[in-house]
């Protein structure tokens, strides 16, 4: 089976930075990605990898260790519209599998 | 706005209703998906769809009934559900189907009474 695993809520100040972490135990990997979920609304792609190492989109960045199961969305200088669910999600060929999500509260 | 639009974007109905939810992407795409969304959980996909053909069901009960009538729509038929039935369902496409980012629907949010 699939395990994929965050933390459930965070909570961090205007213009900081935060890290969630996600693990992963899955029967096969082709990627992974981390989408946005504002309340009410579609998941958004944030960022997708496939091979080690960090890739940096503005104030998000990602990054994947193949070898340790694990990856990590970095928010840089948060806004406020930054609080939304974080998803974590690992895809095997079609088959996209997502771990449960973190909430992530921000405040002046 | 992804370019994947869902009706409804809310839905309550009683077990022994049928309705329909409808997904429609205009990206050019030839995958599309269902998933369910419960509160606290992971989304589950549901029914996979490539070039009109059905390439997963993730173990649904046939209370769910899926249609591809063409590659850009994508149906979700409901028919005596349960209470447990409730959620956000999701509709996604993408170009093709292997390792291919997502895009995501609103979701339609039921509520079976």
């Amino acid at each position: 089976g699939q395990n994929i695993d965050q933390p459930t809520e965070m909570t961090a100040t205007e213009g900081a930075i935060v890290q969630i972490n996600c693990t992963y135990q899955t029967s096969g990997f082709n990627g992974l990605f981390w989408y946005q979920q504002h309340a009410g609304e579609a998941p958004t792609f944030l960022s997708y990898n496939v091979l080690d190492g960090l890739e940096e989109k503005g104030r998000f960045s990602s990054f994947l260790s193949r070898s340790k199961g694990y990856s990590y969305l970095l928010l840089k200088e948060l806004q406020m519209k930054d609080s939304a669910s974080y998803l974590c999600a690992v895809i095997d060929d079609y088959k996209l599998s997502f771990g449960a999500g973190t909430t992530v509260t921000v405040r002046a | 706005e992804t370019g994947v639009t869902q009706t409804p974007r809310h839905l309550v109905m009683g077990m022994t209703n049928k309705k329909s939810l409808k997904c429609e992407q205009h990206l050019g795409h030839n995958a599309m998906y269902w998933y369910k969304q419960s509160a606290k959980k992971p989304l589950e996909l549901m029914f996979v769809y490539s070039l009109e053909e059905r390439v997963e069901n993730n173990s649904v009960p046939s209370r769910f009934s899926p249609e591809c009538p063409n590659s850009s729509h994508l149906f979700l038929h409901l028919h005596t559900l349960q209470p447990e039935d409730s959620a956000l369902y999701l509709c996604a496409s993408s170009q093709a189907l292997n390792a291919e980012t997502q895009y995501f629907g609103p979701g339609t949010r039921l509520l079976v009474l």
